[in-house]
């Protein structure tokens, strides 16, 4: 069954640094998205991306985020300065194309800043 | 907007029914129901359109009251591995096709 891929899967980096965190979509998949979720509380949607653009983000996707898909496979999100808030499990997700169909998640990137 | 899930968590013992409720203060164009089991990832379980239809799963089911902005997770003769947390997301009429926004979780726990 295709699988989305995200590495690495744990990152630790100091406050202040910029990680990067990366994904592969399912090939055909032409949605992406990135969500986090702090441990043991919901799982909160960051962005979503399609057509080599930003389709919708949150609130918490402030200028220190960034997103890019810098080739026809990977799917990156950058964090310029990390604060000791963004530790939390980062996932990517793709999905097909409409409305019509569910996402299937990565098994995420747990970020841990110190 | 968040929607809102209840109970927030449920004990029940294998064999045993449940329902997951989830609910909106906005028009819903869909709900989506996802099960994420403890150190994964949340796995996609169904989708549901507007137009009130309900699907089914094997033994788990849902349904979409449109008139309501409700959605309901059926769980019937629970097994042990339906434990987890499970999530609505819904994405809402007015907004983008590409933000669906999670429920914050209802755990649910299967004992033998």
């Amino acid at each position: 069954e295709p699988e989305v891929t995200q590495t690495p899967s744990h990152q630790v980096t100091q406050m202040g640094q910029e990680v990067i965190l990366r994904c592969v979509p399912i090939s055909n998949h032409l949605y992406f998205y990135w969500y986090r979720q702090i441990l043991g509380q919901k799982v909160e949607f960051l962005v979503s991306f399609y057509n080599n653009e930003i389709s919708e983000k949150s609130e918490i996707f402030d200028d220190q985020f960034s997103v890019e898909r810098p080739d026809g496979s990977n799917f990156t999100l950058k964090i310029r300065s990390t604060k000791l808030e963004d530790s939390a499990m980062y996932f990517c997700a793709s999905s097909e194309v409409g409305r019509y169909y569910g996402y299937t998640f990565g098994s995420g990137t747990r970020l841990t800043v110190v | 907007q968040q929607p809102v899930q209840s109970p927030q968590a449920v004990i029940l013992r294998e064999g045993e029914d449940a329902v997951i409720n989830c609910s909106s203060s906005k028009a819903l164009y869909s709900v989506h129901w996802y099960r994420q089991k403890h150190g994964e990832a949340p796995v996609f379980l169904m989708i549901l359109l507007k137009g009130g239809e309900q699907k089914g799963h094997e033994k788990i089911s849902a349904s979409f009251n449109e008139k309501k902005q409700q959605s309901s997770l059926y769980l019937t003769a629970s097994q042990l591995s339906y434990s987890g947390t499970y999530f609505c997301g819904t994405e809402h009429e007015l907004q983008g096709a590409q933000k669906l926004v999670f429920g914050q979780g209802t755990r649910l726990t299967i004992n033998p």
